[in-house]
């Protein structure tokens, strides 16, 4: 199994593009996250999803909207990409919610300029 | 709001230099607390899940300990290959609004030298 597969891995973009970041998941978990991580400030939760069709606000969600159409899918789209937005982001799944393991992709690190 | 802080910040050891590493937190009604380990450049890897004070759990060099206000993850006789980024996080307590939210303590930095 490949877990959770992110891409890009790595992406520059200019202040005011967009762009979507994939993520995947071959596990069948319905529980789907997006998290930020900037230097020493841990991980922060931009939106999460408990199922297709279903998504949610996390702590920081501004600038970000996202969409759950199946199971295996929960792309983060940017819009109007914004210095702040440089960070490195992880996308994680559970298989029955917040209080169990958490599987993450290898994250996409993101610079804008 | 719930809170998760972790101490210290960065810790470096020699090869077999026993430490531990704390993680605070303060979250009502609490339905567990998850160790993570971080390699540079890959996501965080599960290590632990507590779910009660007083239960401890190992993995290798590792032991993760709980109680009331805090947890500690002990690193007996480290090895350069422990070095990473271990995290520790709390799920948002039930009926709550931060419910389905796992909250995450900033990291601590562990180095290991041989």
């Amino acid at each position: 199994n490949a877990g959770v597969t992110q891409t890009p891995k790595f992406r520059i973009l200019k202040i005011g593009q967009s762009m979507t970041l994939q993520c995947a998941q071959d596990m069948n978990h319905n529980y789907m996250y997006w998290y930020r991580q900037d230097p020493g400030m841990g991980l922060k939760l931009i939106y999460y999803s408990v199922g297709a069709g279903i998504t949610d606000k996390g702590e920081v969600p501004n600038g970000y909207n996202v969409s759950r159409s199946t199971t295996e899918d929960f792309p983060l789209r940017l819009e109007l990409a914004a210095p702040s937005q440089t960070s490195v982001y992880f996308c994680a799944s559970t298989d029955r919610g917040d209080d169990t393991e958490a599987f993450f992709g290898q994250g996409t690190r993101l610079t804008v300029v | 709001e719930d809170q998760v802080t972790q101490s210290p910040e960065a810790l470096r050891l020699q090869e077999g230099e026993s430490s531990s590493l704390n993680c605070s937190y303060t979250v009502s009604g609490l339905r567990g607390l998850f160790w993570y380990r971080q390699d540079p450049g890959k996501g965080p890897e599960f290590l632990f899940t507590l779910y009660s004070a007083g239960e401890e759990k190992e993995k290798e060099r590792l032991k993760a300990t709980l109680t009331k206000k805090e947890s500690f993850l002990h690193i007996t006789a480290p090895k350069p290959e422990d070095s990473a980024t271990y995290l520790c996080a709390v799920p948002g307590p039930a009926g709550g609004t931060s419910y389905g939210k796992l909250t995450f303590g900033q990291g601590t930095i562990l180095t290991v030298h041989p």
